[in-house]
């Protein structure tokens, strides 16, 4: 699986969008970037995952570019529930696939 | 909406005994997954399941860990005898529904395992 990398930390105002970025420079072709979060000692919880195009969904948008490389996750509104510990896993796109945890992006919103 | 369900919340047991952590999995899954997440620590893989036999398992996950589909919902994780450092939090997850495809996980909110 592709390493990813994150800032560890990032705020956020209550309201605005929260954008979080992934590196990704190794991904291969067939692997799909997926973002999970874990809200304190809960269990991780999908977001949303995409291969090249940008994808939206009830949560949060996907924006990949072009060369894959890297990668935004956006939350348009953020609110005081989206306090989380976001990660971004780079998986290949079938069932029995392994997630490879890193330690993430720690989001903190800011009443 | 379905989830995964996992019992008990919290298991506190003696070094050197026998623990059952327990899941039930979304129903029409097909793939099933345990990890762990020992207190601030990254959540680590342990194993995955599909078609009754183990797919995939990590280093972590050596001869004291065992687990099982006993019956069409359940599926769980037996330590065998309790170390110290198995004290983490555990969660089962499962994924792709029949005719589906893809790796949405979904996780269960997981069993915090004590052993004193």
């Amino acid at each position: 699986d592709a390493k990813t990398t994150q800032p560890p930390s990032m705020d956020c105002a209550e309201g605005r969008a929260a954008n979080l970025p992934c590196n990704h420079s190794t991904i291969s072709g067939n692997e799909y970037v997926y973002w999970y979060r874990q809200i304190h000692s809960q269990g991780p919880q999908y977001i949303i995952h995409g291969l090249k195009n940008n994808e939206t969904n009830e949560m949060a948008s996907l924006i990949i570019t072009e060369d894959r490389k890297s990668s935004t996750l956006i939350l348009p509104h953020a609110t005081l529930r989206d306090t989380a510990v976001y990660y971004c896993i780079a998986s290949y796109h079938f069932g029995n696939e392994k997630l490879t945890f890193g330690t993430g992006t720690r989001l903190t919103i800011i009443p | 909406e379905p989830e995964v369900t996992q019992t008990p919340s919290h298991q506190v047991t003696q070094m050197g005994q026998e623990v059952i952590l327990r899941c039930v999995p979304i129903s029409n899954h097909l793939y099933f997954y345990w990890y762990r997440q020992i207190l601030g620590q990254k959540v680590e893989f342990l194993v995955s399941f599909y078609n009754n036999e183990i797919s995939e398992k990590s280093e972590i996950f050596d001869d004291q860990f065992s687990v099982e589909r006993p019956d069409g919902s359940n599926f769980t994780l037996k330590i065998r005898s309790t170390k110290l450092e198995d004290s983490a939090m555990y969660f089962c997850a499962s994924s792709v529904p029949r005719g589906g495809r893809g790796n949405e996980q979904f996780f269960g909110p997981g069993t915090r395992l004590t052993v004193l």
